[in-house]
């Protein structure tokens, strides 16, 4: 069965930088492109970031971009989230998710809170 | 960016009513919309994609209606398990947009 496994979360100061990672199995990686999504304590969802199936095309939500990238290792099923100069508001759960359009199988999350 | 705004924001419902809660898009996004379903501290489960279609698995009584920037996603029944928060999202231009959400809750 499709399984996402997010780790890497975490308490960080502001400022700092943390990598989250998303685990895929159960289903041909490197067929789909795949997203993050995040979630802050009780808000709605915000989509971050996605990277096309081979990794070489990646697109970001203005409040991160230029701050977070996305990357993929098709050999190690594996997706990242390298997250740089973190402020408070990036405090939230991330989400991975594959997509063939809609978004159809999602990780169980990954908290990050971002507090001095 | 296309904005997707939900109605209503809180929807209070009893065990056997039909629900309905709408999506409005700023811009068309023909019919690549999709919805979610999401119950607190677990991650969001795809019911609907492209705006009327029901993910595998999902029961038909939930169903999904319009195209273009008018979107209604129908719940009949409603049972315990419905009481959660549900969101629309459209696929159609990135950015990739969700709308705020929908709280059905137990009247």
């Amino acid at each position: 069965q499709v399984q996402l496994l997010e780790s890497g979360g975490g308490v960080v100061q502001p400022g700092k930088s943390l990598r989250l990672s998303c685990t895929a199995s159960g289903f041909t990686f490197k067929n789909y492109d795949m997203h993050w999504v995040r979630q802050a304590p009780g808000k709605g969802l915000e989509w971050v970031a996605v990277i096309s199936r081979d990794g070489t095309i990646t697109n970001y939500a203005d409040p991160v971009k230029g701050r977070f990238t996305v990357s993929r290792d098709n050999s190690k099923n594996t997706l990242y989230l390298q997250m740089g100069s973190l402020r408070l508001d990036d405090t939230a759960v991330f989400y991975c998710t594959r997509a063939l359009g809609p978004f159809d199988y999602w990780g169980q999350g990954a908290l990050v809170t971002v507090s001095s | 960016d296309i904005q997707m705004t939900q109605s209503p924001s809180t929807l209070s419902a009893s065990v056997g009513d039909r629900v309905t809660i709408s999506c409005r898009a700023s811009q068309t996004i023909s019919s690549w919309l999709a919805w979610y379903q999401q119950k607190p501290g677990e991650a969001p489960k795809l019911l609907i994609y492209k705006a009327t279609s029901l993910e595998s698995g999902v029961p038909s009584k939930f169903r999904g209606s319009g195209s273009g920037t008018e979107f209604t996603l129908t719940i009949s029944s409603l049972q315990p398990d419905d009481f959660a928060t549900y969101y629309c999202q459209q696929y159609y231009h990135s950015p990739l947009t969700f709308g705020g959400g929908t709280k059905v809750e137990i009247k």
